[in-house]
């Protein structure tokens, strides 16, 4: 089962911000957030991960909630190399250990 | 270079056949997975592994078949009771047994049966 919800599209002008919102209301204590973007036919491509603390990287910053039952993905400038189809996902503790469960993603359109 | 390979990119295979995708690591991962990928959907997992000589089913193993004997390796074999084989599939790899490792993932190979 997926334990992660995000809308299915959205679109952002080049060069703007992007936010990709994700819910994770079910999330353990010591499940972690990770994105990923799968740009058509080719692999996903990790972009970053984190807990509880905010977190940033040359790609792009995750802001989680005090909570931690959401999070957002922000792509700081966007360009149209960025229009892919972003996962929010967490890694599951189960049988023999951790799994990653994909959700369907966000395909995100950056427009010129 | 280190990374994860799955060969062929494009398999052909006729209905009722099985067939073995490959998927190679020199990242001296502990933990791979296969995931299948239909048109317009997210990732499914079919079968991760741990450790050599160990693997789980994942949400959607019936039909498919995995092999971990050795660290490097961890081929996905299709079988023909597989009933709807044809899709993207797409395999990965991490490292260490916690939830702070992310998962590195192969250029995929796109099975179709005819």
């Amino acid at each position: 089962d997926a334990k992660t919800t995000q809308p299915p599209s959205m679109d952002c002008a080049e060069g703007r911000a992007a936010n990709l919102p994700c819910n994770h209301s079910t999330i353990s204590g010591n499940e972690y957030v990770y994105w990923y973007r799968q740009i058509h036919s080719q692999g996903p491509q990790y972009i970053i991960h984190g807990l509880k603390n905010n977190e940033t990287n040359e790609m792009a910053s995750l802001i989680i909630t005090e909570d931690r039952k959401s999070s957002t993905l922000i792509l700081p400038h966007a360009t149209l190399r960025d229009t892919a189809v972003y996962y929010c996902i967490v890694r599951v503790f189960g049988t023999g250990g951790f799994k990653t469960i994909f959700g369907a993603g966000t395909r995100l359109f950056v427009k010129a | 270079d280190g990374g994860i390979t799955q060969s062929p990119k494009y398999l052909f295979r006729k209905e009722g056949q099985n067939v073995t995708l490959s998927c190679e690591q020199n990242l001296n991962h502990d933990a791979m997975y296969w995931y299948r990928q239909d048109p317009g959907q997210g990732l499914r997992l079919i079968y991760y592994s741990q450790i050599v000589n160990d693997f789980q089913k994942g949400d959607i193993a019936e039909g498919y078949s995995v092999s971990r004997e050795k660290k490097e390796s961890f081929p996905l074999t299709v079988t023909s009771a597989q009933k709807n084989p044809t899709a993207f599939y797409l395999c990965a790899s991490s490292s260490g047994l916690g939830g702070n490792t992310e998962a590195f993932f192969g250029q995929g190979t796109r099975l179709t049966v005819v």
